[in-house]
């Protein structure tokens, strides 16, 4: 069965740490792989990675995947309490559906 | 805004009624995705259609359930005779053809509480 692990399930840390997220998978047609944030609404997109070994980066985040181990992670640098929320990896599938499956997401929590 | 947009907000039901929610999505995207979500949970894939046509159904979605997209534009969702279990996050996804992988965008979510 296609499945999307994250781990851990949830992470507290305070100000200024660095955080590494994790996201595994086993999905048949891999396409590509999308992490999001969710704070109390929506998910919003941060980043989508498609090719082994290239890190996508934006200011404190950046993220990269290993199509050959089937994971991915997510980095934050110099946490800020504005970083706390949920995590959410999801990988794109190919073949005859095309949908993204959610991991549970990573509940990260930033004290001052 | 073009973003993705749901309406309505927030939906309180009784049990036993029929409820039914709107996505508008991002004008140019021929694929729109709706999804649901329960607490501590990752989104669950229910349905997606390209343009008009569902290409998709998840298990999920059970016969109370239909979604339509009639003119490739805007969806609805409607659920009939609620169940308390129907209680989550439903939420509207909209994305452009992708040959590779695209970005799906998000609406804000109807959050539907069955009472």
């Amino acid at each position: 069965e296609d499945k999307v692990v994250q781990s851990p399930l949830s992470l507290v840390v305070h100000e200024g740490d660095t955080v590494t997220l994790n996201c595994s998978y086993e999905v048949t047609n891999f396409r590509s792989l999308l992490w999001y944030k969710q704070e109390k609404k929506a998910p919003t997109f941060l980043f989508m990675l498609t090719s082994s070994g290239i890190e996508k980066k934006s200011g404190r985040l950046s993220s990269i995947l290993d199509k050959k181990e089937l994971f991915s992670i997510l980095n934050i640098t110099a946490t800020q309490t504005g970083d706390s929320a949920v995590y959410l990896c999801a990988v794109w599938y190919g073949g005859a559906t095309n949908k993204l499956i959610f991991g549970t997401g990573t509940l990260l929590a930033v004290q001052p | 805004d073009t973003g993705v947009s749901q309406d309505p907000r927030h939906k309180i039901t009784k049990r036993g009624q029929n409820v039914t929610f709107r996505c508008d999505p991002i004008s140019e995207h021929n694929r729109l995705y709706w999804y649901r979500q329960t607490l501590g949970q990752g989104p669950e894939f229910l349905t997606y259609f390209q343009n008009e046509a569902q290409l998709e159904k998840s298990r999920l979605l059970s016969d109370r359930f239909s979604a339509e997209r009639p003119k490739g534009s805007f969806s609805t969702l409607e659920i009939q005779r609620t169940e308390q279990g129907d209680s989550a996050m439903y939420l509207c996804a909209s994305s452009l053809d992708w040959v590779r992988g695209t970005e799906a965008f998000f609406g804000q979510g109807t959050r539907l509480t069955v009472v």
